[in-house]
């Protein structure tokens, strides 16, 4: 079946420190991909999503390039700040179905 | 728009005992999804309405687990007799309607705890 894995279960950074989180994903189709953020005591809320090989989705400073041959979609920021700390959701879904699959999601933690 | 909204946020129930979770959807969406998050399994997909229809239950445990949507501005997921695995926090979304295009929107998700 479907799959994503996200390889970094907690992420500890100083303000200013350069951000990734690597996100693999299993599929059989051509999936579109996404990446959601998860504030303390909110649901998630949906940073950007990629639908084709090579395009990079981007908000808020975060960016992420599909990536058809290496079956990744790698989270990148440059300069994180505090209140960047939350859960990051990688996530997939096949055009004309609604079902997510997720990934188990990775903590971020930034240190002022 | 006041966002998808939950009730309660927080609901502590006894071994054995009822309980009842409420959703209102954004004004004007379709598409109503149901999800349990818990630490060990993450995020998982419980159950989906559109146009109030049940659409897809797959997700849902086949025993004392139940969700409706009798009308286009609520939707309630009901267990019964809860158990301890059953504390999580059960979130909704909604969309304007179930394609890949659409995002949901997810509420700030019901804190279930049985003790």
């Amino acid at each position: 079946g479907d799959s994503v894995t996200q390889t970094e279960g907690q992420v500890a950074l100083s303000e200013e420190d350069f951000l990734t989180i690597h996100c693999n994903y299993s599929a059989s189709g051509y999936p579109t991909l996404f990446w959601y953020v998860q504030y303390p005591g909110e649901g998630p809320q949906l940073l950007f999503r990629a639908s084709r090989d090579k395009e990079k989705g981007s908000s808020r400073g975060f960016e992420a390039t599909y990536d058809k041959g290496t079956t990744s979609f790698h989270l990148r920021k440059a300069s994180v700040q505090e209140s960047d700390s939350a859960v990051y959701y990688c996530a997939l879904r096949y055009t004309g179905n609604y079902k997510y699959v997720f990934g188990a999601g990775t903590r971020l933690k930034v240190i002022a | 728009n006041a966002g998808v909204i939950q009730t309660p946020r927080h609901k502590v129930t006894g071994k054995g005992q009822e309980a009842t979770l409420w959703c209102e959807p954004i004004s004007g969406h379709s598409a109503v999804f149901w999800y349990r998050q818990t630490i060990v399994q993450g995020l998982e997909f419980l159950t989906y309405f559109r146009n109030q229809a049940p659409i897809d239950d797959s997700g849902m445990p086949k025993e004392r687990f139940s969700a409706q949507m009798p009308n286009q501005s609520h939707s309630t997921l009901k267990i019964q007799s809860t158990q301890p695995q059953d504390s999580a926090v059960y979130l909704c979304a909604s969309s304007l309607n179930g394609g890949v295009s659409y995002e949901q929107y997810f509420g700030p998700g019901t804190r279930l705890t049985v003790l």
